[in-house]
This record gives structure tokens, C-alpha cells and sequence, in this order.
């Protein structure tokens, strides 16, 4: 069964270095997602992804984050100077259509868990 | 207001036992609900959708209340593998993000 595959599963970071979370979503799907969750709280929409182009972000995706398709099989999530408050889980997510039409269920990835020091 | 509230938890109940849980969502203007499954450090899994007529997948039976803005999750004859956190998650027409709850952890005890 196709899955979602994120790397690196654990990524330590000092305050101030930037990061890049990869995922790469199955391969027919043409909606991508990050949340984070923030431990022992809940999953957090940052931003979607459909056409090359952010479809929608959240509060928390602010100027530090970006996300980028680089080729045809990876998305990616740079955030550009890492504060303590971004030590997360974070879940990378895809669907074949858009969330709430039929085929647009959205699976996630297994999770990069980002620690920052 | 919380958009998606749901009792934490944790339900302790013993193998067989059936096990309700309960979910209040406060955008009246959702139209898809969710339950998804989370292991203890793992990602989101889907374990069923909500539809207006109820719906059943084995021993979990998910019902919808539009006109109270509930929604809550059955599970008959509890297995030690059903132990995990349970997430309500709703969707609003014409938005991508999926609102999920808090969760509502569940052990089940041999």
C-alpha cells in the first residue's frame, strides 16, 4: 500500500540554524499538508500545497517557514532560523483530491520530530 | 471556544468492554468529520469517516448530530490493540485544513 515517507524521523537543531523537513507524498496525490503537534497537544494545520502554490497557512506558518516542491516526488518545509518554540512533531500529509470530495482523505507521513536546543 | 472539544480521557476499561466517546465541534458550517487513530508518538491514521446516516466498519459505529454538533465514536467487544488516542477532526467546505481535537486516550486492559 502506498505511503507517505518523511526524512529525517529525528532532527536536533540548535536556536537560530535553519532546518529542512522532507517528505514525499504518494505519488497520485496532488494535495500536500505539514501539520506539527507540539507534544502532549493537538495536530496543527501550518499550510497546503495544490498547482505549485500555497492553497491556505495558518497563523503559525509566518515568514520562518516555506515550503517548496522541488522536484516531482519531494516537498519540502524550510524553517529559517529555529526557536525553542518549534521542537515538534512534524507530519508532512497528502490527498489525491482536495479534503472533503471523494478520494480527497488526507494520510500522513510517520513524522519528523524536530528538537530544538 | 475550542473548535473541536473532546473528554482526554483516559477510559480504562477491560477487554471486551464497550467504550463510547464523545466530540463537540463549534464551526456549524462543517461538513466533514473525522475519526483518526494516534499511537503513542505515531502519525494520524484514519479510521473512519462520518456520514450524516451513521455508519458502521466492524466493531466501531461512528454517529453525526449536525443539529447539536456532535459527533461520537462506538467501539464494541475493546481489544488490548485498540489502546491508543482517539482524534476527532472535522473539515469546512472550500478550506484544506483538517481541525483536529485534542484527543481521547483509551487503554485497554487485559
Amino acid at each position: 500500500e502506498p505511503e507517505v515517507t518523511q526524512t529525517p524521523s529525528h532532527q536536533v537543531t540548535q536556536m537560530g540554524q535553519e532546518v529542512i523537513l522532507r517528505c514525499v507524498p504518494i505519488s497520485n496525490h496532488l494535495y500536500f499538508y505539514w501539520y506539527r503537534q507540539i507534544l502532549g497537544q493537538k495536530v496543527e494545520f501550518l499550510v497546503s500545497f495544490y498547482n505549485n502554490e500555497i492553497s491556505e497557512k495558518s497563523e503559525i506558518f509566518d515568514d520562518q517557514f516555506s515550503v517548496e516542491r522541488p522536484d516531482g516526488s519531494n516537498f519540502t518545509l524550510k524553517i529559517r532560523s529555529t526557536k525553542l518554540e518549534d521542537s515538534a512533531m512534524y507530519f508532512c500529509a497528502s490527498s489525491e483530491r482536495r479534503t472533503g470530495q471523494t478520494l480527497g482523505t488526507q494520510y500522513f507521513g510517520p513524522g519528523t520530530r524536530l528538537t530544538v536546543l | 471556544r475550542k473548535e473541536v472539544e473532546q473528554d482526554p480521557g483516559p477510559f480504562n476499561v477491560p477487554e471486551g468492554a464497550t467504550v463510547a466517546f464523545n466530540c463537540t465541534y463549534s464551526n456549524s458550517a462543517s461538513q466533514s468529520f473525522f475519526w483518526y487513530r494516534q499511537d503513542c508518538r505515531k502519525e494520524p491514521k484514519l479510521l473512519m469517516s462520518v456520514y450524516s446516516s451513521g455508519n458502521e466498519d466492524g466493531r466501531f459505529t461512528a454517529q453525526l448530530n449536525r443539529a447539536s454538533q456532535y459527533i461520537s465514536l462506538l467501539i464494541r467487544d475493546s481489544k488490548l490493540s485498540d489502546s491508543a488516542t482517539y482524534l476527532c477532526v472535522v473539515n469546512t467546505p472550500g478550506n484544506t485544513p483538517l481541525v483536529f481535537g485534542k484527543g481521547t486516550r483509551l487503554s485497554v486492559i487485559a
